[in-house]
């Protein structure tokens, strides 16, 4: 029973490079969120996807990017990294997207960009 | 926009006792959900208790349970006989009905419990 599976735990980066942080869940959700989380602060969302083929952006989507591959599979793309993006970066899933339902997190990314 | 306020970066409690972790929001909005969120060492995101706020009955989850005081916009989270594992960074979150989900997270509360 994997439920949100996040890869890669750890990255570094240089300014400019790349990358792709990789998420997959089991549970057959509709819904899919990006979440960041830097030190002193809670948690913001990136992007969300309420359904395969379709995404919209969050509270902090600048420099960043995603896809709903399929069903179970979301990603989010940093095509030119910046020292503003270290963060530890959460992706979550839920069923239909429904606040009254239960929000379930992978166990982070930590990016740190040079 | 709404945001989620907590007052208290830390706080200490000595296993047994009981311990009050505040939270404050700011909202027009009449129909919304509050959540208190527990991260551990490990990082991993563990959804604690959720209150709805067309409910006056506050929340309890065993030894957690809310005070919810909506004309006040405040939401505390009372855990009781804190034990070692309690250990953990705290989030208050707030979430619109409807919303699709999309939290506010207030900047956290890192409670220590000793032995």
């Amino acid at each position: 029973n994997a439920g949100v599976t996040q890869t890669p735990k750890f990255q570094v980066l240089k300014t400019g490079q790349s990358m792709t942080l990789q998420c997959a869940q089991d549970m057959n959700h509709n819904s899919m969120y990006w979440y960041r989380q830097d030190p002193g602060m809670g948690l913001r969302l990136i992007y969300y996807s309420a359904s395969e083929g379709t995404t919209d952006k969050g509270e902090v989507p600048n420099g960043y990017n995603v896809s709903r591959l399929n069903k179970r599979e979301f990603s989010l793309r940093l095509e030119s990294a910046a020292p503003s993006q270290t963060s530890v970066y959460f992706c979550a899933s839920s069923e239909s997207g429904a606040e009254r339902e239960k929000l379930f997190f992978g166990s982070g990314t930590q990016l740190s960009v040079l | 926009a709404q945001t989620v306020t907590q007052s208290q970066p830390e706080m200490s409690v000595q296993e047994a006792e009981t311990v009050t972790l505040s939270c404050t929001y700011d909202t027009s909005e009449n129909n919304y959900y509050l959540f208190w969120y527990k991260q551990p060492p490990s990082r991993q995101m563990i959804l604690v208790i959720r209150q709805e706020a067309y409910k006056q009955q506050n929340a309890t989850e065993n030894r957690f349970s809310v005070n919810f005081q909506k004309a006040a916009k405040s939401f505390s989270l009372k855990i009781s006989d804190s034990q070692l594992g309690d250990t953990a960074m705290y989030f208050c979150a707030f979430a619109l009905v409807g919303s699709n989900y999309k939290l506010t997270f207030g900047k956290g509360t890192l409670l220590t419990v000793n032995p």
